[in-house]
């Protein structure tokens, strides 16, 4: 069964590092997402991203990050001047089409620590 | 803004019997209601869904309902196993947005032996 797959599974920075965390997709779908869950707190939105454009971005989403699908197959989530804050697991999501009672499915998450 | 509660935050039962979690919406526009387990470092993994234009679904162990009405939704596990104990969170979509999920809070289900 097709399934999102990203890496790496675990990053360790420093604070004020660029960090980037990758994700790749099931292959034919088009809708991509990225959300963060911190320790023991739900799960939050953070963008969502089709036809190379960012469709929906969260308060959370502000300058400090980016996303791009450099690409056919991997998609992009770029922190570039980490805070502690930042601390969290960072799932990427992919659904075929846009419409919202599509599944999206999600992988297995990169935990990110900033130290 | 768009919010989805949920219900109780964590839920001990005895193996064999019921688990039911609940979870209210906000948004009216929501049309779609996934339920996500959780295991310990992993993501969440779909466990069933609801659209809105049904009230109920069942899959073997595995229930949802939904009131429109009253922007409520439960899962419902029956005859519990051990392998049922994770985290699962409700979640809400809507068509007038990106169609990005929502989530619940998550409960915690311990199944006890």
């Amino acid at each position: 069964e097709p399934e999102v797959t990203q890496t790496p599974s675990h990053q360790v920075t420093q604070m004020g590092q660029e960090v980037i965390l990758r994700c790749v997709p099931i292959s034919n779908h088009l809708y991509f997402y990225w959300y963060r869950q911190i320790l023991g707190q739900k799960v939050e939105f953070l963008v969502s991203f089709y036809n190379n454009e960012i469709s929906e971005k969260s308060e959370i989403f502000d300058d400090q990050f980016s996303v791009e699908r450099p690409d056919g197959s991997n998609f992009t989530l770029k922190i570039r001047s980490t805070k502690l804050e930042d601390s969290a697991m960072y799932f990427c999501a992919s659904k075929i089409r846009g419409q919202s009672t599509d599944t999206q499915y999600f992988g297995p998450g990169t935990r990110l620590t900033v130290l | 803004g768009e919010n989805v509660e949920q219900h109780p935050s964590t839920l001990s039962v005895q193996e064999g019997d019921s688990a039911v979690i609940k979870c209210t919406y906000s948004d009216s526009a929501s049309n779609y209601f996934p339920w996500y387990k959780q295991e310990l470092g992993k993501g969440p993994q779909l466990i069933i869904d609801i659209r809105s234009n049904v009230g109920e679904k069942k899959d073997q162990r595995i229930a949802v309902t939904l009131n429109k009405t009253a922007k409520h939704f439960s899962l419902h596990i029956t005859e519990t196993q051990p392998e049922d104990s994770a985290v699962y969170f409700c979640a809400a979509s809507s068509y007038s947005s990106a169609s990005k999920i929502i989530f619940g809070s998550g409960t915690r289900l311990s199944i006890r032996p």
